[in-house]
């Protein structure tokens, strides 16, 4: 059974970069029909896409956040991350990893990790 | 980017009643479109992709239809563990957006 574990400091200073690593267990991250993505969900609030990766690093990102975001991929490793740079309150959140399909819709998740932007 | 608007965004109802959710897209996503449910303190369960098809594993009382720009999300007889809050989510194009859920109460 696929299973993906967010894991990262759970409070962030403002200004600074938030990051976030998912470790896939169960499957690899290199198969070739899926896309690896990121999620946030602010307390209370509906959700938001992030951004993806393929395996080989391509990458999409959500146009809002683009200037700040960076994901990448460690595939000995299984894992890929989320790098968000200059963070604001704003940024508070749960942050999920999932599993993108070829159709665009996540099949897996994982359990989510709440990220706090707070001095 | 794609808006996706939800309706209504809240209903109360009885176990075993039929639900019915709305999704509509601000354009034609085709039949990019799937329905997560969310439990509290949980991470969202894909229930149906490509419109109408269903995850496995996901109960059959759970359907989806429609294509373009309005889909449904019904739930035919509903159960106690079906309280919970839904979204729908567009895959036509990127930036992937969500709808902004329908918290489904107990009555």
């Amino acid at each position: 059974q696929l299973q993906l574990q967010e894991s990262g400091p759970g409070l962030v200073k403002p200004s600074e970069t938030l990051s976030l690593t998912c470790t896939v267990s169960g499957g690899s991250i290199s198969s070739s029909s899926y896309y690896w993505g990121w999620i946030r969900q602010p307390p209370g609030k509906g959700l938001e896409c992030i951004g993806s990766i393929y395996y080989s690093g391509s990458t999409s990102y959500n146009s809002s956040l683009k200037s700040r975001v960076t994901i990448s991929v460690d595939t000995p490793k299984n894992q890929f991350s989320l790098n968000l740079r200059s963070v604001t309150a704003a940024d508070t959140a749960l942050y999920y990893c999932a599993r993108q399909t070829s159709s665009n819709h996540f099949d897996y998740w994982g359990q989510g990790t709440l990220v706090t932007v707070s001095s | 980017d794609i808006q996706m608007t939800q309706s209504p965004s809240s209903v109360s109802a009885s176990v075993g009643d039929r639900v019915t959710i709305t999704c509509r897209a601000s354009q034609g996503i085709s039949s990019w479109l799937a329905w997560y449910q969310q439990r509290p303190g949980k991470a969202p369960k894909l229930l149906i992709y490509a419109a109408s098809s269903l995850q496995s594993g996901v109960p059959s009382r759970f359907s989806g239809s429609g294509s373009g720009t309005a889909f449904t999300l019904t739930i035919s007889s509903l159960q106690p563990e079906d309280f919970a809050t839904y979204y729908c989510q567009q895959g036509n194009s990127f930036p992937l957006t969500f709808g902004g859920g329908t918290k489904v109460e107990i009555k």
